[in-house]
């Protein structure tokens, strides 16, 4: 089945840009959507953004400025740059699979499954 | 794009039913069938238990049941059991490809 994992620096100064990646293992890469998910220490999920197989790309509003995702077919990785990081960027970052698109089938449209999700902290 | 709002804390004893609620607007819950829960236990990443309003994914036990009135969405868990205490999150799709999670409710299993 697939699966996700995630990798990338575990500590990030303030200021710089935190960069994650997410290998996909076991399964298609086409047709999907591809998001990335946080969760500040102790709070509730935060959706940041998607990107589908093709390239398109969509973000969270209130993170747009600061966010660039990105797709690596060849490789069936995808990664996140979030820019400018403050102590409350610090969370774990959940990478996902999520809804199908193909030409007229729009279905599973959740997010499943995840991978288990790496911790960034924001310190000097 | 506004988190939908959810209740911190629901309890309730072994065998018990608890409903949880996911209060959105016209513009996500309201307006897309399209909404999802999670189950999350400690240092775990996020489970689907339910997916457009009412359906469960394969292999999550017919315990779990969703539904939505207009711009609230509910979980209810019934024959609450020991394993059921977890955190869980709603999710609706917003449009444009976007989503936007619920701050969550804890369930203790008294």
């Amino acid at each position: 089945q697939v699966q996700l994992q995630e990798s990338g620096p575990r500590v990030v100064r303030p200021s710089e840009t935190l960069s994650l990646t997410c290998s996909v293992s076991g399964g298609s890469f086409s047709s999907y959507y591809w998001s990335w998910i946080r969760q500040p220490p102790g709070k509730g999920l935060e959706w940041i953004a998607n990107i589908y197989f093709s390239g398109s790309t969509n973000y969270n509003p209130s993170l747009k400025s600061r966010l660039t995702i990105s797709l690596d077919t060849s490789r069936t990785q995808f990664s996140l740059k979030l820019r400018s990081v403050t102590a409350a960027d610090t969370a774990v970052y959940y990478c996902a699979r999520g809804l199908y698109v193909d030409r007229a089938v729009i279905k599973d449209n959740y997010f499943d499954p995840w991978g288990q999700g790496t911790l960034v902290t924001v310190s000097s | 794009q506004s988190a939908l709002t959810q209740p911190r804390s629901v309890s309730g004893s072994p065998g018990q039913s608890v409903t949880l609620s996911c209060i959105g607007s016209s513009s996500d819950v309201g307006y897309y069938n399209y909404v999802s829960w999670y189950q999350q236990h400690p240092g775990k990443a996020p489970k689907p238990i339910i997916y457009d309003v009412n359906k469960r994914p394969s292999g999550v036990p017919d315990r779990f049941s969703g539904s939505k009135s207009g711009n609230t969405a509910s979980l209810t868990i019934s024959g609450l059991q020991a394993e059921d205490e977890a955190d869980y999150y709603c999710c609706s799709y917003v449009g444009s490809y976007t989503w936007v999670f619920g701050g969550g409710t804890k369930v203790t299993v008294l």
